[in-house]
């Protein structure tokens, strides 16, 4: 069955970094897309961009540009985000979800910034 | 890009209610659109896609319809498992976006 197992949760300091890992199984992981989406304590969900798994090519939605990078591993079917100069504001659960359609949801991952 | 407002933000309503939420899109999208249950403390999932269609193993009561710029999600009979936050969300070949969501509890 398809799976998104997520990294563990992460407390930060604000001004370091952070890389949340997405590891996939039970398909191919060249065949679907990946996203990521955000949500703030309290708030919606917010789609962040996507990265096309075959060439790895990342889109990013507006205002998550320049401070957040996805990225892939194939080797290991794992999609990765990672967020540079943290700030109090990117606290937040961070999701992996697959496909333009968003068919399946990582569990979450829950990023602290603070100092 | 397509914006998407859903309404009501909120609703209470007994279990056995029918309960119907809107979806509206900045422009047509044909039938580009799913819709997502979150659960308190959980992860979305997918309920419905392409408008219409249901997600294996999604209850009967639970159903979408709409095209164009106008969708419905409609719960047939409320049931307490049922309380979460639904969300609307398109989908094209570049872009995604989500609707503002829909918390629904029980009166």
């Amino acid at each position: 069955q398809v799976q998104l197992v997520q990294s563990g949760s992460e407390l930060k300091k604000p001004g370091a970094s952070v890389k949340v890992s997405c590891k996939a199984s039970g398909y191919n992981f060249h065949s679907y897309a990946m996203n990521w989406v955000r949500q703030a304590p309290g708030q919606g969900l917010e789609w962040m961009g996507w990265i096309n798994t075959n060439t790895g090519y990342p889109t990013y939605a507006q205002g998550f540009t320049g401070r957040f990078v996805f990225s892939l591993d194939t080797s290991v079917t794992t999609a990765y985000l990672q967020i540079n100069s943290l700030k109090a504001e990117d606290t937040a659960v961070y999701y992996c979800a697959r496909d333009r359609v968003i068919d399946y949801w990582g569990q979450g991952t829950l990023v602290t910034v603070s100092s | 890009d397509v914006q998407l407002t859903q309404s009501p933000s909120s609703l209470s309503a007994s279990v056995g209610d029918r309960v119907t939420i809107t979806c509206q899109a900045s422009q047509d999208i044909n039938n580009d659109l799913n819709w997502h249950q979150q659960k308190p403390g959980k992860a979305p999932q997918l309920l419905i896609y392409a408008a219409s269609n249901r997600e294996t193993g999604v209850p009967s009561r639970f159903s979408g319809r709409g095209s164009g710029t106008q969708f419905t999600f409609t719960i047939s009979s409320l049931q307490p498992e049922d309380i979460a936050t639904y969300y609307c969300q398109h989908y094209d070949n570049v872009l995604r976006t989500f609707g503002q969501g829909t918390r629904l509890d029980i009166k």
